[in-house]
């Protein structure tokens, strides 16, 4: 089974920072890779998909690359809005989520 | 607009059994996959069972496998989780989410429940 894991766990960062948060994969995935983002208490919601593909709705400071096992995902200037916990996820036969990352207030 | 709302969460004894269910409204339910995610409270997702448009193709993480069943009703819109021998590592908030397509692999998760808390514990 793939497993995914991402770096670094928590980030501290200030508005208009850009952020970014790699997560890879324990064996190549080709293009099924996507982003969500959660928020306490709620549920997660999709940002991208297909690694880089911005779900609709999404702002486009948010951006997603890479390749084969490894993935990122950045946030060009965060707003105060972006303060939450972020996901990878492998969607396929098994589908695998990274651990997350916190992005906190600095 | 798009909803999920799953029901049949609550306090269950280890051993013991507990069928969860998602009623989907705003979209072609018979079209798409769906699937669970469970989330321990404070600590990351993990994805527990997937099925596909019409029942022909289930999954599940290798934890719940011979223990949960997924199905759903597509004339009712509505997606279940059967949970037998439940174990204390069985607790979490379960979401019901739906995939972008019809099939359970190679599409993400475009929209999510706001989950149902199950705990396990004697």
């Amino acid at each position: 089974d793939v497993q995914m894991t991402q770096s670094p766990s928590s980030l501290s960062a200030s508005v208009g920072d850009r952020v970014t948060i790699t997560c890879r994969a324990s064996q190549e995935i080709r293009e099924w890779l996507a982003w969500y983002q959660q928020k306490p208490g709620k549920a997660p919601r999709l940002l991208i998909y297909k690694v880089s593909t911005l779900q609709t709705g999404v702002p486009s400071r948010f951006s997603g690359r890479g390749s084969g096992t490894e993935f990122t995902l950045t946030i060009s200037s965060l707003q105060p809005d972006d303060f939450a916990i972020y996901f990878c996820h492998h969607y396929n036969i098994d589908s695998a989520f990274g651990p997350g990352t916190t992005v906190e207030v600095k | 607009e798009v909803q999920l709302v799953e029901s049949g969460g609550g306090l269950v004894q280890p051993g013991r059994s507990l069928r969860l269910s998602c009623v989907a409204s705003g979209f072609s339910f018979e079209d798409h996959g769906m699937h669970w995610v469970r989330q321990v409270p404070g600590k990351g997702l993990e994805w527990v069972s997937g099925i596909n448009w019409n029942s022909d193709s289930k999954g599940y993480v290798d934890s719940v496998k011979g223990r949960f069943i997924i199905s759903r009703d597509n004339a009712k819109n509505s997606l279940h989780l059967q949970m037998d021998s439940l174990k204390d590592e069985d607790t979490g908030v379960y979401f019901c989410a739906k995939g972008s397509y019809y099939d359970r692999a190679g599409y993400p998760f475009d929209h999510w429940g706001q989950g149902t808390l199950v705990t396990v514990s004697s």
